[in-house]
């Protein structure tokens, strides 16, 4: 399909583990942002990558996050240490990254991140 | 910083019905959007409806309208003739300008349950 891609749709790991949540932007598109969304909440910004600029990481809630976006295209979430309150579902989105302030941000379906 | 406040955490609307989504919004940037976004139980964002903060008539998208009133920093949406298909969580987000960087800031959201 032509829109936001991400992998696994789900992800049950245990307390200490590291995970990598995958995301493929719609082909063209320039910037992508993770959020995060736990149970009943709103989105929370994590990191937005754009073009080759460096990354706004400002939303990453600890060192234990870190996030790469490979070749412009393909961006990886690292979760290192996972713990229980990282629980949530991981969304990406991504846009034409134009500076204008109306543009879209496609979403994918979202990873559903459970740590026991 | 920027900030969304969606205040009914849930609204019932009968069938064939409008109904009215709060949304109230902080920010010390000139240039902004406001979004409108709609997540089915199925988890997908979906993209509804955008205003720009220097847009003279509040925009529509079919049965979506947007109420912006930007002395009172507010940016309701008005659904018009409710389906069952409407239930569903409404989220409103901001984009702040260059300077706030290009992320959606999002409210709590609102969670719409449409009765036959």
């Amino acid at each position: 399909g032509a829109g936001v891609s991400q992998s696994p749709s789900n992800k049950v790991t245990e307390k200490g583990k590291d995970v990598e949540l995958r995301c493929d932007p719609i082909s063209g598109h320039t910037a992508l942002y993770w959020y995060r969304q736990s149970l009943g909440q709103g989105l929370e910004f994590l990191i937005y990558f754009q073009g080759n600029s460096a990354p706004d990481k400002s939303g990453l809630p600890s060192d234990r996050f870190s996030a790469e976006r490979t070749g412009g295209s393909v961006s990886t979430l690292t979760i290192q240490r996972t713990q229980q309150e990282d629980s949530a579902v991981y969304l990406c989105a991504s846009s034409l990254g134009l500076t204008s302030a109306n543009l879209e941000q496609f979403f994918g379906p979202g990873t559903r991140l459970t740590v026991l | 910083a920027q900030k969304i406040t969606q205040t009914q955490p849930g609204m019932f609307v009968q069938e064939k019905e409008a109904v009215t989504l709060d949304c109230t919004y902080d920010t010390s940037d000139p240039s902004y959007g406001l979004f409108w976004y709609k997540q089915p139980s199925s988890g997908e964002m979906i993209f509804l409806i955008y205003q720009g903060s220097y847009d003279q008539q509040n925009a529509t998208e079919g049965r979506y309208s947007l109420n912006f009133q930007k002395a009172r920093k507010s940016a309701n949406l008005v659904i018009s003739a409710s389906q069952l298909g409407d239930s569903a969580m409404y989220f409103c987000a901001m984009r702040g300008g260059k300077a706030a960087g290009n992320k959606l800031t999002f409210g709590g959201g609102t969670r719409v349950l449409v009765k036959p």
